[in-house]
């Protein structure tokens, strides 16, 4: 069973806007969020974390939410530009019990020039 | 700078071969992972290790299995491969540090069985 979900296979936006990525989570004792970038023939690598003692963390033009009571995040990336074109996972840890990551099935996001 | 390195980018192996992905990570992490990356799935765990000679199962260990006989190196084995193994393979090691860990990834193997 998907302990974490992403909705959206696909997104396309303007060079310029705003892209918003989602994700939702099952399990609650989840509180350790990562989101990670990969492009076509290359490991993914790390674009930016939240603990679940904050509800924001921004880092240059990205930004990610988490509202637990949803067992929602989402990262914000603003202004798009044509290099973010790849795929974004999520990814989820209860730390408590060590650094296993659980991860959402990917979004393809397309920024058209 | 961070260094995760696997043996082969790309592999080609026939239904029943015993195969060998290495991967070997500079960076003094304590842990180590292999996932499975197929469309519409995401990333799935096969198996980690906290340490040497130590390892756990993931979500989808059948028909893998793992060695950690030095701290630096994975390494995953297909037994007999079958053509429901094609896919991309990824390792990855992290490490605790703060209030913060994050897994940092080699850049995958592309598996065919044929």
């Amino acid at each position: 069973d998907q302990q974490v979900k992403q909705n959206s296979p696909s997104l396309s936006v303007q060079e310029g806007r705003i892209s918003i990525l989602n994700c939702d989570y099952t399990n609650s004792m989840f509180d350790y969020f990562l989101w990670y970038k990969k492009y076509p023939a290359e490991g993914p690598t790390f674009l930016i974390s939240i603990s679940s003692i904050k509800d924001k963390n921004e880092d240059g033009r990205f930004t990610v939410f988490l509202n637990k009571s949803a067992k929602h995040l989402s990262l914000h990336i603003v202004p798009s530009q044509p290099g973010d074109s790849a795929v974004y996972f999520c990814a989820a840890s209860p730390r408590a019990t060590g650094n296993q990551f659980y991860f959402g099935t990917g979004t393809s996001l397309t920024v058209i020039p | 700078d961070v260094k995760v390195t696997q043996s082969s980018r790309y592999l080609v192996k026939r239904t029943g071969e015993k195969v060998f992905l290495e991967c070997v990570q500079d960076m003094d992490h304590e842990n180590m992972f292999w996932y499975r990356q197929d469309p519409g799935l995401g990333l799935r765990l096969i198996y980690f290790s906290y340490d040497v000679k130590m390892k756990e199962k993931g979500d989808i260990p059948e028909g893998y299995s793992v060695s950690r006989e030095k701290k630096e190196r994975f390494s995953l084995i297909l037994e007999s491969a079958s053509t429901n193994q094609t896919s991309m393979y990824l390792c990855a090691s992290s490490t605790y540090s703060g209030d913060s860990y994050e897994q940092y990834f080699g850049p995958g193997t592309r598996l065919t069985v044929t």
